[in-house]
């Protein structure tokens, strides 16, 4: 099993709230990742980073912000959450390897009411 | 534009049957195809990876297959158990500098006893 954690795992929250969703890894992988779901959709990535205070954005367009300050630790921020924000956001990691390999974290499940 | 299509939708079968899910796919320049198996409510598992000279991969009950030439992949589940119930999802990485991933739309399994 993947040693890739997020919390919270599930959060319900108002309007206009400001939200940290927090990943962190402990396989010092370099690459790392943030996807958006919605229940029995794709995944689509929203943010990636090559390491240490790279990101970048993904194929989906996405009002949230992420930093990469230290190598195991990519949080997600929404400045004002709101209802269309509602969803689940995975995290994942890799090594900067050929095969790239992806490992998951749980998921973080969003309702902004 | 890349993309990874899979089939069928959604699957019920009975507890022991074998089953089959098809993926297509038009990424190029094509890297790798990985099936991964998404219980609800969390991330992805990794269940087989092949390359591009790679037609056949096996883990337990699983058996994915690869056409590089037609561009199809296939996961094969044999002797179907209740906890095989998810979404199964193929994702295809190219091989270019970022290695993104496409992911497929996944199919979601159900097995009754």
């Amino acid at each position: 099993e993947a040693d890739i954690y997020q919390t919270p795992r599930y959060l319900v929250i108002g309007t206009g709230k400001k939200i940290t969703l927090e990943c962190s890894q402990t396989m010092g992988h370099d690459k790392m990742y943030w996807y958006q779901q919605d229940p029995g959709m794709e995944l689509h990535l929203i943010h990636y980073s090559y390491g240490v205070n790279s990101t970048e954005k993904g194929d989906l367009s996405s009002e949230s912000t992420v930093s990469r300050i230290r190598t195991e630790h990519f949080p997600l921020t929404l400045e004002s959450a709101r209802p269309s924000h509602t969803s689940q956001y995975l995290c994942a990691s890799s090594e900067y390897a050929t095969y790239n390999e992806q490992f998951f974290g749980p998921g973080t499940r969003l309702t902004v009411l | 534009k890349n993309q990874v299509e899979q089939s069928p939708q959604s699957l019920i079968i009975l507890e022991g049957k074998n089953c089959t899910l098809q993926c297509n796919y038009t990424v190029s320049p094509f890297s790798n195809l990985r099936w991964y198996k998404q219980d609800t409510g969390r991330g992805p598992v990794s269940l087989t990876i092949m390359t591009f000279s790679e037609n056949t991969k096996s883990n337990g009950r699983y058996t994915a297959t690869l056409d590089a030439d037609t561009k199809q992949s296939s996961l094969h589940i044999t002797a179907s158990q209740l906890s095989d119930s998810a979404s199964y999802i193929c994702v295809v990485s190219a091989g270019n500098a970022g290695n993104m991933l496409t992911f497929g739309g996944g199919t979601r399994l159900m097995v009754k006893p």
